[in-house]
């Protein structure tokens, strides 16, 4: 079964500043992978996903993610932060061909200093 | 992309009582999914709704406590039967669009239980 790591739970960033969120993954092949904001009060908002093809996979919001397959790595960054992007992001993997039931991981909680 | 609504958006229960969360999706999807977000917590997934059949469960979760109707292929249905404070949490609606594979969520129910 795949299973989702997001090694830091919290993270506080000073606005302007680059921000990277680390996710690693184990799975038995190449899964899809992909990066969810919540917001608080809010549902999940897709920032992007990797299916195949370029590793460097550009989203929303000026995100960026890296698949890395020989680091099983999922890296999200942004080069400069907004206040606006304090939120919670989880990584989440899925399984081709399973109708993208997702496993997540335990989520990062950004918080974003003036 | 796929809107998907949920209703109740919350609701404060008592112990011992049952309640239906409704998701209803604007386009057709090819599979639908429903999630749990406990307090502080990541999401965790219950089962999987499968149109005219019976849902298919996750390890710790059963039908007689959390019974999912399908009847289309646009609306879904979760009871959390005979609630208990642990059943306090955000159950998320997901879809996977029809024509991009991308797993859309609702903005959740948010349940506490009394």
């Amino acid at each position: 079964a795949q299973s989702v790591t997001q090694p830091d739970i919290h993270i506080t960033v000073s606005e302007g500043a680059s921000l990277e969120l680390r996710c690693n993954y184990s799975y038995g092949a190449t899964p899809y992978l992909f990066w969810y904001v919540q917001s608080p009060g809010q549902g999940l908002q897709l920032l992007l996903k990797y299916f195949s093809g370029d590793t460097l996979v550009q989203g929303i919001k000026g995100f960026e993610a890296e698949f890395k397959r020989s680091q099983s790595s999922f890296n999200l960054r942004k080069p400069s932060v907004h206040w606006s992007d304090a939120a919670e992001y989880f990584c989440a993997v899925g399984v081709p061909n399973a109708g993208n039931m997702l496993t997540f991981g335990g989520g990062t909680r950004l918080m974003v200093k003036p | 992309s796929a809107v998907i609504s949920q209703k109740p958006s919350r609701d404060i229960c008592q112990r011992g009582t049952s309640l239906t969360i409704q998701c209803q999706v604007d386009s057709q999807v090819t599979m639908m999914f429903w999630y749990r977000q406990q307090p502080g917590q990541s999401l965790t997934l219950i089962a999987t709704a499968n149109q005219g059949s019976e849902a298919t469960y996750e390890s710790g979760f059963v039908i007689d406590k959390f019974p999912i109707s399908r009847p289309n292929l646009t609306f879904s249905t979760l009871t959390v039967s005979n609630m208990s404070p642990e059943d306090s949490s955000i159950y998320l609606c997901s879809g996977t669009g029809q024509n991009t594979g991308e797993l859309f969520f609702g903005e959740g129910s948010r349940l506490t239980v009394l």
